[in-house]
């Protein structure tokens, strides 16, 4: 069975960093594509970023470009999401997602997997 | 302001049939992109309800089913149950300028 724990949420001033990690476990984490989503309280959800089985390809919502990192380590079966300029929009709780491939001919995968979030909350 | 636009909420009386729309354009749902729906109970992660357009993992009751249409989707719930209560998404992929994955701006299923 697959699970997956994220961690790492909490109570932030703006403009301080925060690194998310996820736990995973019940499956071969060297082989999937990994995702970070957001939802804010009381609204909908947002993809954050994705990074590739192997850590070479990387991509962000224009929202959080420049300002937050995806990353995993397969040697530990964890993902990460460094988020750096933390702004008070980006509350919100944060879930660590494994995407699962579609049926041909679709070349985009879904999202089969969902943590149970951790909650970021950016205020002074 | 989503990419994908769905009603705000819908409702229905136990035992009827609701229908939830999701409309995308020629960047998105229209470039051949599947759509995928979650279904989101209160208080609790989103799970896969639909996937690829209109399949059903094991598991989810065949009450659920969806259809893909041109630059549109929808989420059909038939026999509604007070269980269905609940926030339905769909999602899928915007090669726009930015190229992402996108979610639908969510749709409220109450039940009478």
């Amino acid at each position: 069975q697959v699970h997956l724990v994220e961690s790492g949420g909490g109570v932030v001033q703006p403009g301080t960093p925060l690194r998310l990690s996820c736990a995973a476990s019940g499956f071969t984490f060297s082989y999937a594509a990994l995702h970070w989503v957001r939802q804010a309280p009381g609204k909908g959800l947002e993809w954050v970023a994705v990074i590739s089985y192997d850590g070479t390809k990387t991509y962000y919502a224009d929202t959080v470009k420049g300002r937050f990192t995806i990353s995993r380590d397969n040697s530990k079966n964890t993902l990460y999401l460094q988020m750096g300029s933390l702004r008070a929009e980006d509350t919100a709780v944060y879930f660590c997602v494994r995407e699962e491939e579609a049926p041909p001919p679709l070349v985009l995968g879904y999202f089969e997997n969902w943590g149970q979030g951790t909650l970021v909350t950016v205020s002074s | 302001q989503s990419v994908l636009t769905q009603p705000p909420s819908v409702s229905g009386a136990p035992g009827q049939r609701v229908t939830i729309s999701c409309t995308g354009s020629t960047a998105n749902i229209g470039a051949g992109h599947g759509v995928h729906w979650y279904q989101q109970l209160p208080g609790t992660a989103p799970k896969v309800l639909i996937y690829g357009n209109n399949n059903r993992p094991s598991g989810v009751p065949d009450r659920f089913s969806a259809s893909k249409s041109g630059t549109s989707a929808s989420l059909a719930i038939s026999g509604l149950q007070a269980e269905d209560e609940a926030d339905y998404y769909c999602q899928s992929y915007d090669t726009s300028v930015s190229g992402s994955y996108v979610f639908g701006s969510g749709t409220k299923v109450t039940v009478l």
